[in-house]
């Protein structure tokens, strides 16, 4: 099993640029999240799902859509970069009933 | 509102000292309990984990016991090693429906020299 799987590792975009991060998972796992990590601001949740067809909204979301047209993937999509967007995002899942999110291995995001 | 408040870093130990890293939580259920490490340039992974009162998780050394009575899950190690150098994570999940969102700590980073 691959588990929780980011592209790209890296990225550098100029203000008002757009982009999708992508992240799937091979766990059959019903819930994705997405987080972005910062330095003295630990992890905050921008969007999750608890299902395909199923999104919403956590602490952080403005700036970001969200869809999840199947279990696996689960698609961040940056509308228009701004430099505080500059962060470390991280993708992780879980079973429904499970108690442990695995996470991926993150893509470090610098918008300029 | 729920919340998590981990001791501030960064920690630095030598190798094989005592590792305590505190953690405290408020909250209006009965919490799942967690800690998560992060390895330099990695996502976080589980460290271990405590469903309710008095359990005690323990994995790779590390040990943490789920205090109602002080809100606290206190994670220890005996004796550190270079390799536990990461950045730890406490976090913690209401038990109720649907809720898989986890509440987590700033982090505490630990840097273990030889």
């Amino acid at each position: 099993n691959a588990g929780v799987t980011q592209t790209p590792k890296f990225q550098v975009l100029k203000t008002g640029q757009s982009m999708t991060l992508q992240c799937a998972q091979d766990m059959n796992h019903e819930y994705m999240s997405w987080y972005r990590q910062d330095p003295g601001m630990g992890l905050r949740l921008i969007h999750y799902s608890v299902g395909a067809g199923i999104t919403d909204q956590g602490e952080v979301p403005n700036g970001y859509n969200v869809s999840r047209s199947t279990t696996e993937d689960f698609p961040l999509r940056l509308l228009s970069a701004a430099p505080s967007q500059t962060s470390v995002y991280f993708c992780a899942s879980s079973s429904y009933r499970g108690e442990t999110q695995y996470f991926g291995p993150g893509t470090r995001l610098l918008v300029l | 509102g729920d919340s998590v408040t981990q001791m501030e870093g960064p920690v630095t130990l030598s190798e094989e000292a005592f590792l305590t890293i505190n953690c405290t939580y408020t909250a209006t259920g009965y919490p799942s309990l967690f800690w998560y490490v992060q390895y330099p340039g990695e996502g976080l992974q589980l460290l271990l984990k405590a469903t309710k009162a008095d359990d005690k998780g323990s994995n790779k050394g590390f040990e943490a016991t789920y205090r109602k009575e002080t809100t606290s899950f206190h994670l220890e190690k005996g004796s550190v090693q270079v390799s536990d150098s990461a950045v730890y994570f406490c976090a913690l999940r209401i038990n109720a429906g649907n809720n898989r969102k986890l509440i987590w700590g700033l982090g505490t980073s630990l840097a273990v020299n030889p």
